[in-house]
């Protein structure tokens, strides 16, 4: 078990619509990173949230947004969706310094049917 | 986004031999080189890093080697195990930014 908590595990939803993934960081850790992972494209970094505010922007779509809270939980929210957006998506957190380990969650299945 | 090329896509060794991957990089501000390994279901998890000050690191069966002049950094799995098969990701790291992983690399290790 890595720390890392993310719900749901599984979410099965239609085009057009709209879910929010959510992740709980180890006990401490400030960071969070949110990746993409699809068969062809491996682990695609989206977005990073260090205490709060946003830190690093990888390849995320104007469709996607996401945001750190107070208790440093952080949601990925993703609109409009398109069947092409099926994919495992991860959160990972890491103390926020320089060379160390990040830990991810087990991940959230979507597939947009 | 600076790339990270990994290969071999995917690898078959037999039981007790040695599996080697391979990775290059392009980011010279990467100052951190983990492998992830990741088993199907699973998110990935560290198996073993090292620092460009570093020529090499051992962990029980598993070593990186590392070439800074080259950019080049490798895994080397020793006497693997059929418990090893699963898909391994380098990455490079720039301070405590994001992590940019290779596209991975499936192992199946055959009894």
């Amino acid at each position: 078990d890595s720390g890392v908590t993310q719900t749901p595990k599984h979410l099965i939803t239609a085009t057009g619509q709209r879910v929010t993934l959510r992740c709980s960081p180890r006990s401490g850790d400030l960071s969070v990173y949110w990746y993409q992972q699809s068969l062809d494209q491996g682990l695609q970094f989206l977005i990073q949230y260090y205490n709060g505010e946003e830190r690093a922007k990888g390849n995320i779509l104007e469709r996607f947004s996401a945001q750190q809270f107070p208790d440093l939980h952080s949601e990925l929210n993703l609109s409009s969706l398109e069947l092409g957006d099926s994919a495992l998506y991860f959160c990972a957190s890491s103390s926020g310094f320089s060379g160390t380990e990040a830990f991810f969650g087990q991940g959230t299945r979507l597939t947009v049917v | 986004q600076q790339q990270v090329k990994q290969s071999p896509q995917s690898l078959i060794v037999q039981k007790g031999g040695i599996s080697i991957i391979n990775c290059a990089y392009e980011n010279t501000a990467f100052d951190y080189f983990p492998w992830y390994q990741q088993f199907p279901g699973k998110g990935p998890a560290l198996l073993i890093a090292i620092r460009p000050d570093v020529s090499e690191k051992k962990e029980g069966r598993f070593t990186i080697s590392f070439n800074k002049s080259a950019k080049q950094f490798s895994l080397h799995i020793m006497d693997s195990q059929p418990g090893d098969s699963a898909t391994y990701f380098c990455a490079g790291r720039a301070g405590s930014y994001q992590l940019t992983f290779g596209k991975g690399t499936k192992l199946s290790v055959i009894p």
